[in-house]
């Protein structure tokens, strides 16, 4: 079946620093790719997403480019600030409108 | 702006009660989704609906059931609360057309005790 497989954290950072946390994914067709945030005590919020291969989301600095070669969308971030603190889900939709997320990367930014 | 609003934010029931959790959406969308969060497990989806009075089980349906009878609204009814049902629970919706996103409320606490 379809899957989503994102990086194992807690990912602890100092601000400036360079993010990425890795996602890869399962899908037969061509899914449409996305990256939510949740801040502490909230529901999901849609931070970024891709609908086809080579598509590139950006949003707030971050960045994610659809591979469909290596079936990957990895988040980056140039320099993380500590506002950036959050939990980061990767997810899919695929094409029978089913929605499959990864089990979440905790980020914690430090002064 | 997209709106998926929840009844509570937190709640506190005793074993054996039926809860009721409510979701409204109002962007108009044909899709809803109730998902239980449990850290180290990410999110599981429990129900969703893709049109009025119409429901399709998800992973982990046991001891839950929902009720959409109207196109906004889709409640998540736990029909005798168990300690086990304690989660974080987690609303969303999104269009029927392919390729767009889900729209998540701000979730509802479940402490049962």
């Amino acid at each position: 079946g379809d899957s989503v497989t994102q990086m194992e954290g807690p990912v602890t950072l100092s601000e400036e620093a360079f993010l990425t946390i890795n996602c890869t994914y399962t899908a037969t067709g061509y899914p449409s790719l996305f990256w939510y945030v949740q801040y502490p005590g909230e529901g999901l919020q849609l931070l970024l997403k891709a609908t086809k291969a080579d598509d590139k989301g950006s949003n707030k600095g971050f960045e994610a480019t659809y591979r469909k070669e290596t079936t990957s969308f990895h988040l980056e971030k140039g320099s993380v600030q500590v506002s950036d603190s959050a939990v980061y889900f990767c997810a899919l939709r695929n094409t029978g409108n089913q929605f499959y997320f990864g089990t979440g990367t905790s980020l914690t930014v430090i002064p | 702006d997209v709106k998926v609003t929840q009844s509570s934010r937190y709640l506190v029931k005793r074993t054996g009660e039926k809860v009721f959790l409510e979701c409204v959406q109002d962007m108009d969308h044909e899709n809803m989704f109730w998902y239980r969060q449990d850290p180290g497990l990410g999110l599981r989806l429990i129900y969703f609906s893709y049109d009025v009075k119409m429901k399709e089980k998800g992973d982990i349906p046991e001891g839950y059931s929902v009720s959409r009878e109207k196109k906004e609204r889709f409640s998540l009814i736990l029909e005798s609360a168990s300690t086990n049902q304690t989660s974080m629970y987690l609303c969303a919706s999104s269009l029927l057309l392919s390729g767009t996103e889900q729209y998540f409320g701000p979730g509802t606490r479940l402490t049962v005790t």
